[in-house]
């Protein structure tokens, strides 16, 4: 089974940092990688697909990048809408998630 | 728009069975392989299981921890899916989310929760 090792756990950011979410697979996933942002008591929300493609209607701060075993999630300016849990999550052949990221504030 | 909607979550004693269903709508629901996910309170993501289309065999695989407790079928002509959920246990307390990729990027149902307790 393919695991999925996502960095850091935790990450406490000002408005306006950039931040940088690391996802790791432990085989080769292509570039069936997507990240997604959860908020408590509501369903994950797709940002990126296929590890670089931006979901219609999210934003331009967050960006997607990788291919192979290792991947990143961007975001440019960290807005007040933006602290919540992010995961990673491969889509090649069984899906797997990381752990998550919760991204707080500083 | 895809639309996923699950329902029939609940609570139930350790042992008992449950189903839970997600009606589709938005995409060829019976050309479309998909996923139950679940999220224990204060957890992660875990991938429970998947259906094929029944253009691609129609076949199941299971996540380790319900395999051999848990089924999930389908019913093309109702654009449904189902999770039935047999030897419940109180690790089980989830919220279940029905997801698809079928159109290249995730798509998940906003979720529904089942309690294992006595």
């Amino acid at each position: 089974d393919i695991q999925m090792t996502q960095s850091p756990s935790t990450l406490s950011a000002s408005v306006g940092d950039r931040v940088t979410i690391t996802c790791r697979a432990s085989q080769s996933i292509s570039s069936w990688l997507a990240w997604s942002q959860q908020k408590p008591g509501k369903a994950p929300k797709v940002l990126i697909y296929k590890a670089s493609s931006l979901e219609s209607g999210v934003p331009s701060r967050f960006s997607g990048s990788g291919s192979g075993t290792e991947f990143t999630l961007t975001i440019s300016s960290l807005q007040p809408d933006d602290f919540a849990t992010y995961y990673c999550q491969q889509y090649n052949t069984y899906w797997a998630f990381g752990q998550g990221t919760k991204v707080e504030i500083k | 728009e895809v639309q996923l909607v699950e329902s029939g979550g609940g609570l139930v004693k350790p042992g008992g069975s449950l189903s839970v269903s997600c009606a589709a709508s938005g995409f060829t629901f019976s050309n479309a392989w998909m996923s139950w996910v679940r999220q224990a309170p204060g957890k992660g993501l875990e991938w429970v299981g998947r259906i094929r289309s029944e253009l691609d065999g129609g076949t199941t695989e299971y996540a380790a921890p319900v395999k051999g407790r848990f089924t999930i079928s389908r019913d093309d002509s109702k654009n449904t899916l189902y999770l039935q959920m047999n030897s419940l246990k109180i690790e089980d307390t989830a919220v279940y989310y029905c997801a698809t990729g079928t159109r290249g990027s995730p798509d998940w149902g906003q979720g529904t929760l089942v309690t294992v307790s006595s």
